[in-house]
């Protein structure tokens, strides 16, 4: 079993849908907790991290973290077709560990 | 600022062949590293580098190896490629190796073993 699982999609919705993306992970020494937002034949780009539990949000990205569940979403609203890439979870038991990442999840907006 | 480059973005070899990725960061960034990424299974760690002069294994280090050749540069080479090798590898760096989860990614290298 991996250590971080995602549903690798593709997760297809309509612009302006609510989109929940999610990951499980079975280390409970994890505290950071990144979203990376992958375009087609591009590398990965950080969008948000967040440091134990709780909720951060930046624009239309809400990142949230639940480690009693060991679960972690990305909520993006008023989702846009240039928000079609695959996103991937990313965590870390300290600020200096190597990263151990899902396998990502493609979501496509439809106009 | 360019960032994280990566040469070259396509490689076809042969099985035996040996290469070399080269990948460079013009953001002053102290720690560097090697992702290979493949279907479904996410982005793996080869190698890492947290400062200038020192380099340690990461996740799936056998048949590869790492020179960082100074603080900009940071090179993975295959010895003798097989076909397991066949896979998209992604350089990124970091402002130091306590950042390491602020990543900057390279476009990557696409590389087929036959």
């Amino acid at each position: 079993q991996k250590e971080v699982e995602q549903d690798p999609g593709p997760l297809s919705v309509p612009e302006g849908a609510i989109v929940s993306l999610n990951c499980t992970y079975s280390n409970s020494a994890f505290q950071y907790f990144m979203w990376y937002r992958q375009y087609s034949r591009k590398g990965p780009e950080l969008l948000m991290y967040t440091y134990s539990s709780g909720n951060k949000e930046d624009g239309r990205f809400t990142a949230q973290v639940d480690k009693s569940s060991k679960y972690i979403s990305l909520f993006i609203r008023d989702s846009q077709p240039s928000d079609s890439a695959t996103y991937l979870c990313a965590m870390s038991a300290n600020a200096g560990n190597m990263l151990t990442f899902g396998g990502g999840t493609r979501l496509m907006v439809k106009p | 600022n360019a960032g994280v480059t990566q040469t070259p973005k396509f490689q076809v070899l042969k099985t035996g062949q040996s290469m070399t990725l080269q990948c460079a960061q013009d953001m002053n960034h102290n720690s560097m590293y090697w992702y290979r990424q493949d279907p479904g299974m996410g982005l793996r760690l080869i190698y890492y580098s947290a400062s200038e002069g020192t380099t340690d294994k990461g996740e799936v280090p056998n048949g590869y190896n790492v020179s960082r050749l100074n603080k900009r540069e940071f090179s993975l080479r295959l010895e003798s490629a097989a076909p397991s090798q066949t896979s998209v590898y992604f350089c990124a760096s970091s402002e130091m190796a306590a950042l390491a989860y602020e990543q900057y990614f390279g476009p990557g290298t696409r590389l087929t073993v036959t």
